[in-house]
């Protein structure tokens, strides 16, 4: 069974640019996730989505950061426009519904100049 | 609101030796309780869960963990650690009737040879 992708695995932009991360979750998993974990940190929920739709965002910085799932199965994470403490690891991760479980990817470490 | 706290930064233990790793809660209702894995440039691996039943909780590679309702305390345990077992480890909780997982800082685990 494949794992959940993500990509880039590095970025480095400078302040003000803006950035994307892709997620493929694991297959036939309906609820997907992303995380911010900054150094040092555990990871924080940004956004969960269930197939298309939002379940929880209210941890999400929306003046900057904006999410997607189109289609239900692969997803989308921008920042617009990245300052210097977004630099972090961003965190992908998928589940059943109703699943205890949630299976992550290897992240993308993004860094902010 | 949830909460994880786990009192150790770093553990060191000898190989061969037992290692604990402590992690303590805040949720309301009954708690799901997580142990995630995550060695350098690589994303989080589940180690294990409590959900209900038995107390003690078996996992991979060895691990176990007990639940402790009254302490508010799911420690993380091996009898035997090994080198390949340093690693960066969280803990994470989410009540039973939401899947928002609430992580840990995470406790650096370095077992020498």
């Amino acid at each position: 069974e494949a794992g959940v992708a993500q990509s880039p695995r590095y970025k480095i932009i400078e302040k003000r640019q803006s950035v994307a991360f892709w997620c493929n979750p694991i297959s036939g998993h309906a609820t997907l996730y992303w995380y911010q974990q900054i150094l040092g940190q555990g990871p924080k929920l940004l956004i969960q989505f269930q197939n298309n739709g939002v379940v929880d965002d209210s941890q999400l910085p929306k003046d900057r950061f904006s999410a997607e799932r189109l289609k239900g199965v692969d997803s989308t994470l921008k920042i617009q426009p990245a300052k210097l403490e977004d630099s972090a690891v961003y965190l992908c991760a998928s589940s059943l519904v109703g699943g205890n479980e949630q299976f992550f990817g290897p992240g993308t470490r993004l860094t902010v100049l | 609101a949830q909460s994880v706290a786990q009192p150790e930064d770093q553990v060191n233990v000898a190989e061969g030796n037992p290692l604990t790793v402590k992690c303590t809660y805040s949720v309301s209702g009954n708690p799901y309780l997580f142990w995630y894995v995550q060695y350098p440039n690589r994303g989080l691996q589940f180690l294990l869960k409590y959900i209900t039943g038995d107390n003690l909780v078996k996992g991979s590679y060895g691990f176990e963990a007990e639940f402790n309702k009254s302490q508010t305390s799911f420690h993380l345990k091996k009898p035997s650690a090994l080198v390949s077992d340093s690693a960066l480890y969280f803990c994470a909780v989410r009540p039973f009737n939401d899947y928002k997982l609430s992580f840990g800082a995470g406790t650096t685990v370095t077992v020498r040879a």
